[in-house]
């Protein structure tokens, strides 16, 4: 059965840090991957997608991803997070057998510090 | 443009009890998603309908959970009984079409304790 891994469970981290959160999915076939954010009283909102093309996707609000497919990974990242960027992320993957579900990891909670 | 809706926000029953989970979809949106998120998990799809058919129940607890969609708008998703595990975020979702093309927008999700 296809799952989703994410490897830190809540990371703290202070204003104008570099962020990294993992991803990885065990999968081997065509899959399209997903990283939805969840602010504090929100709801899920898509942050960055990729389907196909250049593996290294940007999405809202200065995040990026890079799609290894050699990895099965598919890693969050920004330079530099602000106090806004407090919030809990999700990656998620479909995979082309599957139709439209999304099947999620478990989350990272993300604290950042002013 | 209105995003998608869900009543109630909140619901708090007791072990046996049942209870229904309203939807909106955003209009036009042809496929509706119900998931269930555990706390400290992320979502888990329970049901996919495109239109007013189910595509994918096989993680729906059939024999306490039922869904229906029967105009291919809006969408109700029941319990009955429910158990202490049931205790959840049950979150609705919609998009476009049923690929995993078109993005899902979700709702802000149904808070339901079990006692």
């Amino acid at each position: 059965a296809q799952s989703v891994s994410q490897h830190n469970h809540h990371v703290i981290l202070s204003e104008a840090a570099s962020l990294e959160l993992g991803c990885n999915y065990s999968y081997g076939g065509t899959v399209n991957l997903f990283w939805y954010v969840q602010y504090p009283g929100q709801h899920l909102q898509l942050l960055l997608k990729y389907f196909s093309g250049d593996p290294l996707v940007k999405g809202i609000k200065g995040f990026e991803a890079e799609f290894i497919k050699s990895k099965f990974s598919f890693n969050l990242r920004k330079p530099s997070v602000q106090w806004s960027d407090t919030a809990e992320y999700f990656c998620a993957v479909n995979a082309d057998n599957q139709g439209g579900k999304l099947i999620f990891g478990q989350g990272t909670e993300l604290s950042v510090k002013p | 443009e209105a995003g998608v809706a869900q009543s109630p926000r909140y619901k708090i029953i007791e072990k046996r009890q049942s209870v229904a989970f309203w939807c909106n979809p955003i209009s036009g949106h042809a496929t509706l998603y119900w998931y269930q998120q555990i706390l400290g998990q992320g979502p888990k799809l329970l049901i996919q309908f495109q239109n007013n058919g189910v595509v994918d129940d096989s993680q729906l607890p059939k024999d306490r959970f039922s869904a229906e969609r029967l105009k291919g708008v809006d969408s109700t998703l029941k319990i009955q009984p429910a158990k202490l595990e049931d205790s959840a975020v049950y979150l609705c979702a919609s998009s476009l079409g049923p690929g995993g093309y078109n993005e899902q927008f979700f709702g802000p999700g149904t808070r339901l304790t079990v006692l």
